[in-house]
């Protein structure tokens, strides 16, 4: 059963707390990226990375922290540093670095975060 | 800066209806124009795709009008159902490793 599973679904938190969200692929895709999606704001990237043991951030990366170690997973770590951590993150990945309509981004599940 | 404008925020049809969703842009290096369907806790979904050579492109009920000289482009659901109802997403990317989403279309279909 190909695909991005992400886990937990639902997190509960304490403020001031790091918490790790993982995203795991079995689509053999080279390309993996970090979302965060807002009410009315739609999806804005986090982290992206193209290929194992490298990544670079993107347009909200302050508070975040990744790893890409393996090439099928790319956890994502929320710190005490992000100021507003509520939300529902979501993992993509795509064949190559370039999207495209053959190497387009399909998502994860998602993971609902709530910093209480 | 919102990249890629979309509208409305929200829609409501009646089920059999037309559902358009609307989107504009000002990076001319885009070349590469997806639609993703989001229902309610589940990741988005690749819905269709266009590229700027082709002015339009059906697949089943939905179809995608691009208009390149007004930057704009958008979504036809024909004969809209109940099952259609979902957050729509514009995207647009430049072949770059990132894809400048819409802030999404809530759709409601009623029966």
């Amino acid at each position: 059963d190909g695909g991005i599973t992400q886990s937990p679904k639902y997190l509960f938190r304490k403020e001031g707390q790091n918490v790790t969200l993982s995203c795991e692929q079995n689509l053999n895709h080279d390309a993996m990226y970090w979302y965060r999606q807002d009410p009315g704001q739609g999806l804005r990237l986090i982290y992206y990375s193209q290929i194992v043991n490298d990544f670079q951030k993107g347009d909200i990366a302050e508070g975040y922290s990744v790893s890409r170690e393996k090439k099928e997973s790319f956890p994502l770590t929320v710190t005490s540093a992000q100021k507003n951590p509520t939300a529902f993150y979501l993992c993509a990945s795509s064949g190559g670095p370039l999207i495209s309509s053959t190497d387009t981004q399909y998502f994860g599940p998602g993971t609902r975060l709530t910093v209480l | 800066q919102q990249q890629v404008k979309q509208s409305p925020q929200s829609l409501i049809v009646q089920k059999g209806g037309i559902s358009i969703i609307n989107c504009a842009y000002e990076n001319t290096a885009f070349d590469y124009f997806p639609w993703y369907q989001q229902f309610p806790g589940k990741g988005p979904a690749l819905l269709i795709a266009i590229r700027p050579d082709v002015s339009e492109k059906k697949e089943g009920r939905f179809t995608i009008s691009f208009n390149k000289s007004a930057k704009q482009f958008s979504l036809h659901i024909m004969d809209s159902q109940p099952g259609d109802s979902a957050t729509y997403f514009c995207a647009a990317s430049s072949g770059a490793n990132n894809l400048f989403f819409g802030t999404g279309t809530r759709l409601t279909v009623i029966p």
